[in-house]
């Protein structure tokens, strides 16, 4: 089967930095994803790792050790807009033989003053 | 600006009464996806076409159907809402199959009375 864990719930203040792991279990790999969603809103891209390493996109970086099945999103210099649920997603062959997004259970970041 | 674009934003129906909810969208993308998505849940994959060839999960229930008539449309048909269908859907589009990022329309929230 498919699994990807996150945790539930991550806190952190303004200005700090935060780092929301993804741990997964796929019969295919193709890649690792990051997607943001606000509360009522649509889930929108925010990086993605193909190859094991580091991708710095202005105050997000996505990491990827495919030996390890082990990815993480660093959020840097945390803004109150921050505040919303992040998706890890895997590329995985589906039942049909096309590549497809299967979506982790999410985190929910809580950014305080 | 290209958009994914989802009509109605919210949608209330009874128990059994068929509802159709639509998306659109203006990127000329060739694949279009139909996620559900139920309250601090990840989204979950229902089908997607590209072009036209329609490709379905192998647990998404008969109730759901879907229709794309040309690129720019595609419908998600319910054919006898339960109460359990009660979600968010989310339409979705990539350019192509691989490692394409998927734009998000801001999804429909239905309602099963």
């Amino acid at each position: 089967g498919q699994s990807l864990e996150q945790p539930s719930e991550v806190t952190a203040v303004e200005g700090a930095i935060v780092q929301i792991n993804c741990t997964y279990q796929t019969s295919g790999f193709y890649g690792l994803s990051w997607y943001q969603q606000h509360d009522g809103g649509a889930p929108t891209f925010l990086s993605y790792n193909g190859l094991d390493g580091l991708e710095e996109t202005g105050r997000f970086s996505s990491f990827l050790s495919r030996s390890d099945s082990y990815g993480y999103l660093l959020l840097q210099e945390l803004q109150m807009k921050d505040s919303a649920s992040y998706f890890c997603a895997v590329r995985d062959r589906g039942n049909t033989g096309f590549q497809k997004l299967v979506f982790g259970t999410g985190t929910r970041l809580l950014v305080s003053p | 600006d290209a958009m994914v674009i989802q009509n109605p934003r919210y949608q209330v129906t009874q128990f059994g009464k068929p509802v159709t909810l639509s998306c659109s969208q203006t990127l000329n993308h060739n694949v279009m996806y139909w996620y559900q998505q139920k309250s601090s849940q990840a989204p979950k994959l229902l089908f997607h076409y590209y072009d036209k060839d329609f490709n379905n999960e192998a647990d998404t229930p008969d109730n759901f159907q879907s229709r794309r008539p040309n690129t720019s449309f595609c419908f998600l048909d319910i054919r006898s809402p339960g109460l359990g269908d009660a979600a968010m859907y989310l339409c979705a589009t990539s350019r192509d199959y691989g490692p394409q990022r998927q734009f998000f329309g801001p999804g429909t929230r239905l309602t099963v009375l």
